[in-house]
């Protein structure tokens, strides 16, 4: 069974600090996901990960993918207070024969602080 | 361009009653995702629908069910509801299974 662990799960930083979420998961997957929830929101979309090495930024966000080690990493440069949110990252999975299962992890609380 | 509409979004239906969600995605989007979050669970997959298809379904018992219509508007019904089945269920549309997705704003089920 395909477990997802993400940590922290819950992260408070200075404006203008540097940090990363880690996304471990425990079977092979060669796609991974990373959402974004704002309080009382729906889910956004942050970047698909399609292949090993697969690196995506936009704006302070960067993500990567090691299917080998079986990690993604979500960094954050210069933290600013809009980025306060719960990221999650999920991972799809082969489950019986069909194209797959997504896995989500619990999510990280990100509060930025001035 | 309009987004993901998802409708009602609030409902509340009594322990055995059954209920329909509607999503409509954006259009040219023929993929429809279909998520569950609860404060205990986290979330959770459902299904995916590509062009009328169940393409992927996750760890869900058979009282949940789905469509999705040539139009490409998807729907999900859930039979016999249980108090668990309280949540925000959330659909999303992308192009295909590889590309990002757009959420609806959700659909918050009370069951009481």
């Amino acid at each position: 069974e395909l477990k997802v662990e993400q940590n922290p799960l819950f992260l408070s930083m200075q404006e203008g600090k540097n940090y990363t979420i880690y996304c471990n998961y425990s079977t092979t997957s060669d796609r991974l996901y990373w959402y974004r929830q704002d309080p009382g929101k729906s889910l956004e979309s942050l970047f698909v990960l399609l292949s090993n090495g697969a690196v995506k930024q936009e704006g302070r966000l960067m993500a990567s993918l090691d299917t080998k080690a079986r990690l993604s990493t979500l960094h954050i440069t210069a933290a600013v207070h809009d980025l306060s949110a719960t990221y999650f990252c999920a991972v799809v999975t082969d489950y019986g024969g069909s194209q797959g299962n997504l896995i989500f992890g619990k999510g990280t609380k990100l509060s930025v602080k001035p | 361009k309009a987004g993901v509409t998802q409708t009602p979004r609030y409902l509340i239906k009594t322990r055995g009653q059954q209920v329909t969600l509607s999503c409509s995605p954006i259009s040219g989007h023929r993929s429809v995702s279909w998520y569950q979050q609860t404060p205990g669970q986290g979330l959770q997959f459902l299904f995916e629908y590509f062009s009328e298809t169940q393409r992927n379904k996750g760890n869900f018992p058979g009282r949940f069910s789905g469509r999705q219509f040539s139009n490409s508007r998807s729907e999900m019904n859930v039979s016999t509801l249980e108090l668990g089945d309280s949540a925000l269920y959330l659909c999303a549309s992308s192009l295909d299974s590889l590309s990002i997705q757009y959420f609806g704003a959700g659909t918050r089920l009370s069951v009481l």
